[in-house]
């Protein structure tokens, strides 16, 4: 079946640091892919997508790639915020149009 | 400005006691959703809805009701049956495209506790 599976938190970094969040899936063919972020106490923010193979979505200052050969979707960010500090979820959209999420990564970001 | 709403954002549950949560969306969204956030895990489905007057069940129905009557409102009733209710409760919708659905907006989520 499909499933999604993220690196596990809580990671912790000093403001300005680079960001990596590990992401990858099991699928039936090509699914949409997401990146959704959660502050504390709040709902899920859509962060950013990919539709298709080698597509790139961005915004805010994170990207991440849609690679079909590996089966993964790292988010990156070159220099998080403190403000960054949030868990972020990792998703793909399966045939039917449902989310499947993994189990999500805490990010705290530290001044 | 189009969003959103669940109500309350806090909600005590007695035992033996059926509660409801509430969500609206005013973003003209044909489909709807209903997920369970527990501590440390990630999202799982109970119902969705992909137009009114119909729902199906998600992957831990058991214990939920829904009902879709108006295209805006997905209220979801926790029953007495569901042993272990305690959990952050989220909304979601989606634009529907050929049939298809797009990406998924949020809620800002219910916490549902046990007295």
């Amino acid at each position: 079946g499909n499933s999604v599976t993220q690196m596990e938190g809580p990671v912790t970094l000093s403001e300005e640091a680079f960001l990596t969040i590990n992401c990858t899936y099991t699928a039936t063919g090509y699914p949409s892919l997401f990146w959704y972020v959660q502050y504390p106490g709040e709902g899920l923010q859509l962060l950013l997508k990919a539709t298709k193979a080698d597509d790139k979505g961005s915004n805010k200052g994170f990207e991440a790639t849609y690679r079909k050969e590996t089966t993964s979707f790292h988010l990156e960010k070159g220099s998080v915020q403190v403000s960054d500090s949030a868990v972020y979820f990792c998703a793909l959209r399966d045939q039917g149009g449902k989310l499947i999420f993994g189990q999500g990564t805490e990010l705290s970001v530290k001044p | 400005d189009g969003g959103i709403t669940q109500s309350p954002k806090y909600l005590f549950r007695k035992e033996g006691q059926n509660v409801t949560l509430s969500c609206e969306q005013n973003l003209n969204h044909d489909a709807m959703y209903w997920y369970r956030q527990d501590p440390g895990q990630g999202l799982r489905l109970i119902y969705y809805s992909q137009i009114v007057n119909d729902f199906q069940k998600g992957d831990i129905a058991e214990g939920y009701s829904v009902s879709r009557e108006k295209k805006e409102s997905f209220p979801l009733t926790v029953t007495s049956a569901q042993k272990n209710p305690t959990a952050f409760y989220l909304c979601a919708s989606s634009p529907t495209t050929s049939g298809v659905q797009e990406t998924q907006y949020f809620g800002p989520g219910t916490r549902l506790l046990v007295l």
